[in-house]
């Protein structure tokens, strides 16, 4: 079955520092997708980076970038120049072969201190 | 700007009451999916619709049905509620037919069965 793993519950990172969200997953579809989101405190979930399985290079979205390591089922959310606005939850995602659903890790609350 | 929104941020029912939550896009959207969020599980799908009229059920679909009479249009019912059921539920919505095919959420509705 296919599976998200978010092992970092919270997270804390001072302010103008680069963070890194850890995201693994496990699936036996050689084409799958995969998504961050952003939680602000207001409820909203913002996207914020897809990966797809047979892109070549890392996608990367202004400060955000996602460190994709498929052999190891890795994809992890690289944060540079942290800000305050960057206090949220973030989860990563995974979309399952030849469908639009969803999968959801527990996600990780990161906190960006001054 | 692309848009979904819940009719309801807050929600208080009582046990055994029917409640009606509802979702409506702007964007001309084929999918259509509700998720419930709870501290420490993440989001997890209860259903979904890719057509008007046509359903399927998601990992959770015990206690909760859905309706969708139109294209923009997806409610979901719970037939009688539980206090087991209080959680934040977001509704979001895909094209189907991007290479990522990213949901849009709605801002949430919180719901608290007494």
């Amino acid at each position: 079955a296919q599976k998200i793993t978010q092992t970092q519950p919270g997270m804390f990172v001072q302010e103008k520092e680069a963070v890194t969200l850890d995201c693994t997953y496990d699936t036996s579809d050689p084409s799958y997708g995969l998504f961050w989101y952003k939680q602000p405190s207001s409820g909203e979930m913002i996207f914020l980076i897809y990966q797809g399985s047979y892109d070549q290079q890392n996608a990367t979205e202004g400060r955000y970038s996602l460190n994709f390591q498929k052999a190891r089922k890795s994809a992890n959310l690289v944060i540079s120049a942290s800000q305050l606005g960057d206090s949220a939850m973030y989860f990563c995602a995974m979309r399952e072969r030849n469908t639009d659903k969803l999968i959801f890790g527990t996600g990780t609350r990161l906190q960006v201190f001054p | 700007d692309v848009k979904v929104t819940q009719s309801s941020r807050y929600l208080v029912k009582r046990t055994g009451e029917k409640v009606f939550l509802e979702c409506v896009q702007d964007m001309d959207h084929e999918n259509m999916f509700w998720y419930r969020q709870d501290p420490g599980l993440g989001l997890r799908l209860i259903y979904f619709s890719y057509d008007v009229k046509m359903k399927e059920k998601g990992d959770i679909p015990e206690g909760y049905s859905v309706s969708r009479e139109k294209k923009e249009r997806f409610s979901l019912i719970l037939e009688s509620a539980s206090t087991n059921q209080t959680s934040m539920y977001l509704c979001a919505s895909s094209s189907g037919t991007t290479t990522n095919n990213e949901q849009f959420f709605g801002p949430g509705t919180r719901l608290t069965v007494l």
